[in-house]
């Protein structure tokens, strides 16, 4: 049981260029996130999924598309990278628990630079 | 949308002292209260969560409090540990029906000093 990978673990592009990370779940949630992270600023929502096939806007999606066509992956895509989207992106998953608990499996980052 | 303020910022505490960590959220429709850690170079993990039907949780030598009224909510942590060393989060959800979205707080850098 993988949990949650991301690929790839490092990128550096340059202004303009385009990339796609890749986020696998093995745990059959249904719910999964992308969240960056910039220091002093905490995580911040991307873009999220409820279910196969469904995706929607977070908190910072300026710039960002995503894909769902796979219950068990969630695509985030730079079509157009900007030294502003230099940060680490986390990807997470969650199967909402019966009492309330929501916990959120998150993978292990993805350092992204742009120069 | 739901803002969390989380302070403070930085905490320097010795082996063996207690730790507290204060965050305060906006929308009372917010039910749902978790802790994360952050250790060096890893991913968020989970460490307590509480729900707003509860006024106060405890783990072994963390715990966390809610006060709803007032709208903030504290991570306790006790006889602290040179491995209690991390970043930590606090966040606010409304759970059920807006796809537990979480906002999360800036975070608090915890050291553990010797």
């Amino acid at each position: 049981n993988a949990g949650v990978t991301q690929t790839p673990k490092f990128r550096v592009l340059k202004t303009g260029q385009s990339m796609t990370l890749l986020c696998a779940q093995d745990m059959n949630h249904e719910y999964m996130y992308w969240y960056r992270q910039d220091p002093g600023m905490g995580l911040r929502l991307i873009h999220y999924s409820v279910g196969e096939g469904t995706t929607a806007k977070g908190e910072v999606p300026d710039g960002y598309n995503v894909s769902r066509l796979k219950k068990q992956n969630f695509l985030l895509g730079l079509e157009s990278a900007a030294p502003s989207q230099t940060s680490v992106y986390f990807c997470a998953s969650c199967r909402p628990l019966a009492g309330g608990s929501y916990e959120q499996y998150f993978g292990p980052g993805t350092r992204l630079t742009v120069t | 949308g739901e803002n969390v303020e989380q302070h403070p910022s930085t905490l320097s505490v010795q082996e063996g002292d207690s730790a507290v960590i204060k965050c305060t959220y906006s929308d009372s429709a917010s039910n749902y209260f978790p802790w994360y850690k952050q250790e060096l170079g890893k991913r968020p993990q989970l460490i307590i969560d509480i729900r707003s039907n509860v006024g106060e949780k405890k783990d072994q030598r963390i715990a966390v409090t809610l006060n709803k009224t007032a709208k903030h909510f504290s991570l306790h942590i006790t006889e602290t540990q040179p491995e209690d060393s991390a970043v930590y989060f606090c966040a606010a959800s409304i759970g059920a029906g807006t796809a537990s979205k979480l906002t999360f707080g800036t975070g608090t850098r915890l050291q553990v000093t010797l």
